[in-house]
């Protein structure tokens, strides 16, 4: 069962254009929820989250909205860089983190 | 401060054998979990440690287990190694049990 989803496995943009990932959940109890970057044999890398309190969080290109009643979040990148091209994972917390699969994301100069 | 470290970073083993993976947490940070991370799964929970308890535990065999020393460093083991095994194990601190994780790069085992 799983109650995290990314459903595009990869996303391809160009430079300077904006990135949006998706994410959806199935458990209500989540109650706050993370974006980690993943570049290959490095551990993740913490992003930006938000609190199931909120709707939007922003920090610099990153923001994250969330969606409560469709049980959704997004993460927008604006402007996609070269450099922001890695692997994205969603997480959500609920006594632990359950993750996504995670999206390829490939920006493109 | 220096970030989650683990080590070894590479370990290749034989079925049958067992490994131990350490893990260093940020200083201050007194959670640790751990992952598996596999092509086909993604990120799955393995276990999680505070004051040396283990608070939580994933859906895993019981040859997979961990400790907690009073430093907050981690250590996981898994016994019996088998094929499937095979996966990038990742390490995260945080400061309290529902803060922020920060993960260290992970160990790749290879079991042949």
């Amino acid at each position: 069962d799983q109650q995290v989803k990314q459903n595009s496995p990869s996303l391809s943009v160009q430079e300077g254009r904006i990135s949006i990932l998706n994410c959806d959940y199935t458990n209500s109890m989540f109650d706050y929820f993370l974006w980690y970057k993943k570049y290959p044999a490095e551990g993740p890398t913490f992003l930006i989250s938000i609190s199931s309190i909120k709707d939007k969080n922003e920090d610099g290109r990153f923001t994250v909205f969330l969606n409560k009643s469709a049980k959704h979040l997004s993460l927008h990148i604006v402007p996609s860089q070269p450099g922001d091209s890695a692997v994205y994972f969603c997480a959500a917390s609920h006594e632990k983190l359950t993750f996504g699969k995670g999206t390829l994301l490939t920006v493109n100069p | 401060k220096a970030g989650v470290t683990q080590t070894p970073r590479y370990l290749i083993k034989t079925r049958g054998q067992q490994v131990t993976l350490s893990c260093s947490p940020i200083s201050g940070h007194r959670s640790v979990s751990w992952y598996q991370q596999t092509p086909g799964q993604g990120l799955q929970f393995l276990f999680e440690y505070f004051s040396e308890t283990q608070r939580n535990k994933g859906n895993f065999p019981g040859r997979f287990s961990g400790r907690q020393f009073s430093n907050s460093r981690s250590e996981m083991n898994v016994s019996t190694l088998e094929l499937g095994d095979s996966a990038l194990y990742l390490c995260a601190s945080s400061l309290g049990r529902l803060d922020t994780q920060y993960f260290g790069p992970g160990t790749r085992l290879t079991v042949l």
